[in-house]
């Protein structure tokens, strides 16, 4: 069936550096993808979000890229801190269905 | 509310009894979601409902499993003769509308053990 997937289950970062957390999808009619943060204990946060019309979008410190070629997202994250240690989720939206993917845990490394 | 919540926070049972996990979705939402997360898995989809009615039930693993909204806010997920492999965080989320293109705010979860 289709799927979300990541490509790196781990990721550990330097205080202060840029990271990217990567994503890939397989179901071409996905339209609507959003990157959620997950600390320990906690229910899935909304970071931020992107439709299929748009290849970029940014926030505060983050930005979403969506490549609809190789079905691909990334989520980058500017000047790394500690409290961004956490797992952190694509989902694809498609329809009435929502799919997310097994998440990437990043650690912020003093 | 502020934001949703779910309760209780934490459940622990033996094998074999009956649960009622309850969430309050946000005010004003009419879409509602029932996720379930293993250790170390992303939310996998159980039910949405879209006011009162079920509009996708298709994720929940078998008839054990049962959720209502009588009233199209707060929502009870039941599990009747839950097993061990039920074991796991069970997740609400609400949205404004409908449908998987609208951001979904979650709870913190409702921890159930099963023993």
């Amino acid at each position: 069936g289709e799927s979300v997937g990541l490509h790196l289950p781990t990721l550990s970062v330097q205080e202060g550096d840029n990271s990217i957390i990567n994503c890939a999808y397989s179901n071409s009619a996905s339209d609507y993808f959003i990157w959620y943060k997950q600390e320990s204990g906690k229910g899935p946060q909304f970071i931020i979000d992107i439709r299929s019309n748009m290849d970029k979008r940014q926030g505060q410190r983050v930005t979403v890229l969506l490549n609809k070629t190789v079905k691909h997202l990334s989520l980058q994250i500017a000047a790394t801190q500690p409290g961004d240690s956490a797992v952190y989720f694509c989902a694809e939206g498609f329809g009435q269905n929502f799919v997310f993917g097994p998440g990437t845990r990043l650690s912020v490394l003093p | 509310g502020a934001g949703v919540s779910q309760t209780p926070s934490n459940k622990v049972t033996e094998k074999g009894k009956y649960v009622e996990l309850r969430c309050d979705p946000i005010s004003g939402h009419t879409a509602l979601y029932w996720y379930r997360q293993s250790l170390g898995q992303g939310p996998e989809f159980l039910i949405y409902f879209q006011g009162t009615g079920a509009a996708d039930d298709s994720g929940l693993p078998n008839d054990r499993f049962f959720a209502v909204r009588p009233e199209g806010s707060v929502s009870t997920l039941k599990i009747q003769r839950t097993e061990r492999g039920d074991s796991a965080v069970y997740l609400c989320a609400s949205s404004l509308n409908r449908g998987g293109r609208e951001t979904q705010y979650f709870g913190p979860g409702t921890r159930l053990l099963v023993l």
